[in-house]
């Protein structure tokens, strides 16, 4: 079964609109999570490190003030994306390793598909 | 040169094929290895590990090169269900705490 779980999987909004992606890990404890973005037909964009309990950390190029990260616990994780535009549609995905286990793979979860009108 | 570098393909193939792939990566002191698939408008999912001695799951067979720094994937018996971009992911730092990097993918498609 899905060990990373993530909602909403579809968001259709108008522009200006707030929206918030959550992120759980479901069996096991994260202390840190991945936020990555999608384009159609192009590769992974780590966009962010989710740290529970402290700042995130964004990658060159992410806008912190628009991608709002919220890690309360370690099993959740909240991407909000801020006063969303149409160039803000993407397929963005989260992601999780068991804690500090350094042989263990990354589970994803299944996406949010985001569509800003 | 990039991380982790793969051929983008696409690699086209009929049913019954054995079609196999490489991934390089850069940092010698990488620890652990995985092939991920992802299917058009879907997430990544994990399709094995790659251990030091090889594994295999399957018609599927990993192995790692490390004097040469590469992983590969070999899939035997093509399906028409296999055709995806494959993901290879490697973890540079030993850590738990990092995410692992990935390639861009090598798109694999099957025909009848």
């Amino acid at each position: 079964g899905a060990v990373v779980s993530q909602h909403p999987s579809w968001v259709i909004c108008k522009s200006g609109t707030s929206v918030k992606i959550e992120c759980r890990s479901l069996d096991f404890q994260a202390t840190t999570m991945f936020w990555y973005r999608q384009f159609p037909k192009q590769s992974l964009m780590l966009m962010a490190t989710s740290n529970e309990g402290s700042k995130a950390t964004y990658e060159q190029g992410v806008e912190k003030d628009k991608f709002l990260i919220n890690h309360a616990s370690l099993t959740l994780s909240t991407l909000t994306v801020t006063s969303a535009h149409p160039e803000d549609s993407s397929f963005y995905i989260c992601s999780a390793r068991d804690l500090g286990y350094s042989n263990q793979p990354q589970h994803f979860g299944d996406g949010t598909r985001l569509s800003i009108l | 040169r990039k991380e982790v570098e793969q051929d983008p393909g696409p690699f086209n193939v009929p049913e019954g094929a054995t079609v196999a792939f490489n991934c390089t990566y850069s940092n010698s002191a990488s620890q652990s290895f995985f092939w991920y698939r992802q299917d058009c408008r879907k997430e990544p999912k994990l399709l094995m590990s790659v251990y030091s001695s090889g594994n295999e799951d399957g018609r599927f067979t990993a192995q790692l090169n490390r004097a040469s720094q590469y992983i590969s994937l070999l899939i035997r018996d093509s399906k028409l269900s296999d055709s995806a971009t494959y993901l290879c992911a490697v973890n540079p730092f030993n850590s738990g705490y990092s995410t692992l990097t990935f390639g861009k993918g090598t798109m694999l498609l099957v025909s009848p």
